[in-house]
């Protein structure tokens, strides 16, 4: 069965540091790959994708994301982190026709 | 372009009850799915529609049904709602059927919060 691992539930930084959330998925066939963000009382949106090509790919916001298919992961990335990068990021794999959701990571960000 | 629009926002049910939420996708777009997001369970994925078909369905119980109309609308309706329903009731469109590469990437609404008492 398809599944989705965020490996950090809470995540806690201070502006300026780096950022990697770790993601892992489970499924045997081909796959896209998505981030979305929650920020704090808004709605799910979309932060980057990947479907095929290049394995990293950037999204909005400075955010990037690097598919490794041998590892079955898909971590997102950020040099330096933002106060308004508060918010919880969920992870989503799609493959079968349905999406499938990691549980998110809360992402706090001390200014 | 307008965004996934959700109505109605909020909504407060006994046990018992049914209860019907309505989305509208972006323009254009075909396939609507729905997801269900609580703190202890996360998004769950309860179905996708397109071409006014079910497409694919996730573990709910048959109690939570939907449909699709010509234009692209979509309803969703719980019957014999339970304390354990309350949740926000996400609905999400894209252009094509979840998938097919690129074209299915899903744009979310803001949800409807389903209180149950």
């Amino acid at each position: 069965a398809q599944s989705v691992s965020q490996h950090n539930h809470h995540v806690i930084l201070s502006e300026a540091a780096s950022l990697e959330l770790g993601c892992n998925y489970s499924y045997g066939g081909t796959v896209n790959l998505f981030w979305y963000v929650q920020y704090p009382g808004q709605h799910l949106q979309l932060l980057l994708k990947y479907f095929s090509g290049d394995p990293l790919v950037k999204g909005i916001k400075g955010f990037e994301a690097e598919f490794i298919k041998s590892k079955f992961s898909f971590n997102l990335r950020k040099p330096s982190v933002q106060w308004s990068d508060t918010a919880e990021y969920f992870c989503a794999v799609n493959g079968g026709f349905k999406t499938i959701f990691g549980a998110g990571t809360r992402l706090f960000v001390k200014a | 372009k307008a965004g996934v629009t959700q109505t109605p926002r909020y909504l407060i049910k006994t046990r018992g009850q049914q209860v019907t939420l309505s989305c509208s996708p972006i323009s254009g777009h075909r396939s609507v799915s729905w997801y269900q997001q609580t703190p202890g369970q996360g998004l769950q994925f309860l179905f996708e529609y397109f071409s006014e078909t079910q497409r694919n369905k996730g573990n709910f119980p048959g109690r939570f049904s939907g449909r699709q109309f010509s234009n692209s609308r979509s309803e969703m309706n719980v019957s014999t709602l339970e304390l354990g329903d309350s949740a926000l009731y996400l609905c999400a469109s894209s252009l094509t059927r979840l998938g097919q590469g690129d074209t299915d990437t899903q744009y979310f609404g803001p949800g409807t919060r389903l209180t149950v008492l």
